[in-house]
């Protein structure tokens, strides 16, 4: 059964740093990874997806890498805004044809201005 | 609409009622997802609709957990004889085709007192 994990749980950096969030999962078979963030109280917005052949993925301040033989996925936010505050979730998908979600448990990152 | 939406935001019911929860997709959306999130914890899965049929409902918790998308785009989520224990936010998703982004819906928020 797929398990995956997000260290840290929680993190609090300066306005301005560039942070990494990881993400690590147990079985390296997946189809793609998905990172998402949540604001307190409201549902998920898709920030990237790294199919399984995809290194990494870029959308402005954001850069998620993928390492599947390892099983690890990395969000790097370069010069952190108090608006990235939020719930950063990444998510994979195991299989084309078996596209449920599993999700680890977060990460809550606080941006202090 | 521009993303995919669910009704109510909020329900609150008694033990042992009856409820339903409705999502609607992104237009176009053939793949459509329920999951359920509890407080502190990622969503898990529930099920999984390609068209009018479910591919996959092995997320569903027990037999008093239903799901129809008759029409293959509308879906109705449907709780018989609720439990405490159901109380959760339940989320829903669409994506464009098979293993493909999944965008989310802000959630409906279930209370059963």
């Amino acid at each position: 059964k797929q398990e995956v994990t997000q260290i840290p749980a929680a993190l609090s950096v300066p306005e301005g740093e560039n942070l990494v969030l990881n993400c690590s999962f147990t079985d390296s078979a997946i189809y793609n990874l998905q990172w998402f963030r949540q604001d307190p109280g409201k549902g998920l917005t898709s920030l990237l997806l790294i199919q399984s052949s995809q290194r990494e993925q870029t959308s402005g301040r954001l850069n998620a890498s993928l390492d599947k033989s390892s099983g690890r996925s990395t969000l790097y936010i370069a010069a952190s805004q108090p608006g990235d505050s939020a719930t950063y979730l990444c998510a994979v998908a195991a299989n084309f044809g078996n596209e449920k979600l599993t999700f680890g448990t977060g990460t809550r990152l606080t941006i202090i201005p | 609409g521009a993303g995919v939406s669910q009704t109510p935001s909020n329900k609150v019911t008694e033990k042992g009622k009856y409820v339903e929860l409705r999502c609607d997709p992104i237009s176009g959306h053939t793949a459509l997802y329920w999951y359920r999130q509890s407080l502190g914890q990622g969503p898990e899965f529930l099920i999984y609709f390609q068209g009018t049929g479910a591919a996959d409902d092995s997320g569903l918790p027990n037999d008093r957990f239903f799901a129809v998308r008759p029409e293959g785009s509308v879906s109705t989520l449907k709780i018989q004889r609720t439990e405490r224990g159901d109380s959760a936010v339940y989320l829903c998703a669409s994506s464009l085709r098979v293993g493909g982004e999944q965008f989310f819906g802000p959630g409906t928020r279930l209370t059963v007192l």
